[in-house]
């Protein structure tokens, strides 16, 4: 089947843009998770949605960040008047919810470019 | 210190030999335990998922799991080119959602 899936693959954005990314999960999947990705390093969580409430978001660098998923299903991450430290790859995972097992599954991931 | 440890690397292996990858975690009441590989310039695949103490296998691959000692490892038997990747160490904490990554083991496998 298809598995998660992400639009923009790249984005370059002038600092001080607004942006906003998308994440479309895998089917039937409860949870959806949004994590940042600097070079040379593991990905940072940033937020957490189980259906459509967003459950944590302790892992948003800033107010500048805002992530949403109204239906339940895609789920949108925007970011308000870029910086250039915002610079990174933003993937998005997707778990099916329940039972004993968490497995997330990512996403492509977008590439943003803050210039 | 970090939540999630992981030796940066690189880790050089001949084609052939075990690949033996360390991870240990600061959270007593973790309960989750991921493996990902990830390719340079692509998203982190998952390869192997742990759950309780001792070893599970799947193919190649071995996951250990110590949670006394707060201690997981994966190793890699018969080690390919094509395992050369970084591998991420994941760890869940108790009920709740969210997953720690180390930064990353690089694997480098010598044909």
């Amino acid at each position: 089947g298809a598995g998660v899936s992400q639009s923009p693959r790249y984005k370059v954005a002038k600092r001080g843009q607004d942006v906003a990314l998308r994440c479309d999960p895998i089917s039937g999947h409860v949870s959806l998770f949004w994590y940042q990705q600097a070079l040379g390093q593991g990905p940072e969580f940033l937020t957490y949605f189980q259906n459509e409430a967003q459950l944590d978001k302790s892992g948003l660098p800033s107010d500048r960040f805002f992530a949403e998923r109204p239906e339940g299903s895609v789920s949108t991450l925007k970011i308000q008047r870029t910086q250039q430290e915002d610079s990174a790859v933003y993937l998005c995972a997707s778990s099916l919810e329940g039972g004993s097992t968490y497995e997330q599954y990512f996403g492509p991931g977008t590439r943003l470019t803050v210039t | 210190q970090k939540e999630v440890e992981q030796n940066s690397g690189p880790l050089s292996v001949p084609e052939g030999a075990i690949a033996s990858l360390n991870c240990t975690y600061s959270d007593r009441v973790s309960q989750s335990f991921f493996w990902y590989r990830q390719y340079s310039g692509k998203s982190p695949e998952l390869i192997m998922s742990i759950y309780s103490n001792g070893d599970k296998e799947d193919g190649r691959f071995t996951a250990q799991l110590n949670k006394a000692s707060q201690y997981v490892s994966l190793l890699i038997r018969d080690s390919q080119p094509s395992d050369s990747a970084t591998y991420l160490c994941a760890v869940k904490s108790g009920g709740y959602q969210k997953v720690t990554f180390g930064t990353g083991t690089k694997l480098q496998v010598i044909p």
